[in-house]
């Protein structure tokens, strides 16, 4: 299976200021229609996940533009420009060109 | 409005069995791939199983293979898993989510199933 692997798995950021998780693959995560699919995750404390990013950089509709995704291959990165209070929760990675589909181990977002 | 709503979850004995089922609405259900994902009590997140449109291609995580089966009524709007043979490996809140774009868009609130004597 597809090992993702996230850093850092804590990151306390204080309000405002921008945060960025990275996650990398252990093989490429191009499928063979060309396609790249990276999906990032928020799970709010005592929520399902959200989906805020889909095929490394596309963003989910309703999802604040503060969010943004990018990277290729196998190294990717989230990044949030200015942190709120509602951005707290575990963030994940997931790859879905490999079967089975394999998570990142979640970063937890909290504020300083 | 999408809606995927779990249900079927409870506690069971080990070597038991349990089916999940998951009622969708607010989008046409037989268009999509459906998949189920569980998430251990404080754990990571898993993919269990996916089943195509028309539930003629099945796909299964090592670990479940044999025990569990996924399935579908597009006529129901329901996505469903059978689980057997039951361990303590298998405690978790089983989530039903949606494909859209290559991942899992849409997820329900989730089912927590409890295998223990």
């Amino acid at each position: 299976d597809v090992v993702m692997t996230q850093s850092p798995l804590s990151l306390p950021v204080t309000l405002g200021q921008p945060a960025s998780i990275s996650c990398r693959s252990s093989q490429s995560l191009v499928h063979n229609d060309g396609n790249t699919y990276l999906t990032w995750f928020q799970q709010r404390p005592g929520q399902s996940p959200r989906r805020l990013i889909y095929k490394v950089s596309n963003r989910d509709s309703g999802v604040p533009d503060r969010f943004s995704g990018s990277g290729s291959g196998t190294d990717f990165t989230l990044k949030i420009s200015r942190v709120e209070a509602e951005d707290v929760g575990v963030y994940y990675c997931m790859q879905g060109t490999h079967w089975p589909g394999t998570f990142g181990q979640g970063t937890k977002v909290e504020i300083k | 409005e999408v809606q995927l709503v779990e249900s079927g979850g409870g506690l069971a004995q080990p070597g038991g069995s349990l089916r999940l089922s998951c009622a969708a609405s607010g989008f046409t259900f037989s268009s999509y791939w459906m998949s189920w994902v569980r998430q251990a009590p404080g754990k990571g997140l898993e993919c269990v199983a996916k089943i195509k449109q028309d539930g003629s291609d099945k796909y299964y995580v090592d670990s479940v293979k044999g025990r569990f089966t996924i399935s579908r009524d597009n006529a129901k709007n329901s996505l469903y898993l059978q689980m057997n043979n039951l361990g303590a490996e298998d405690t978790a809140v089983y989530y039903c989510a949606r494909h859209s774009w290559g991942s899992l868009e849409y997820w329900g609130r989730g089912t927590l199933v409890t295998v223990s004597s």
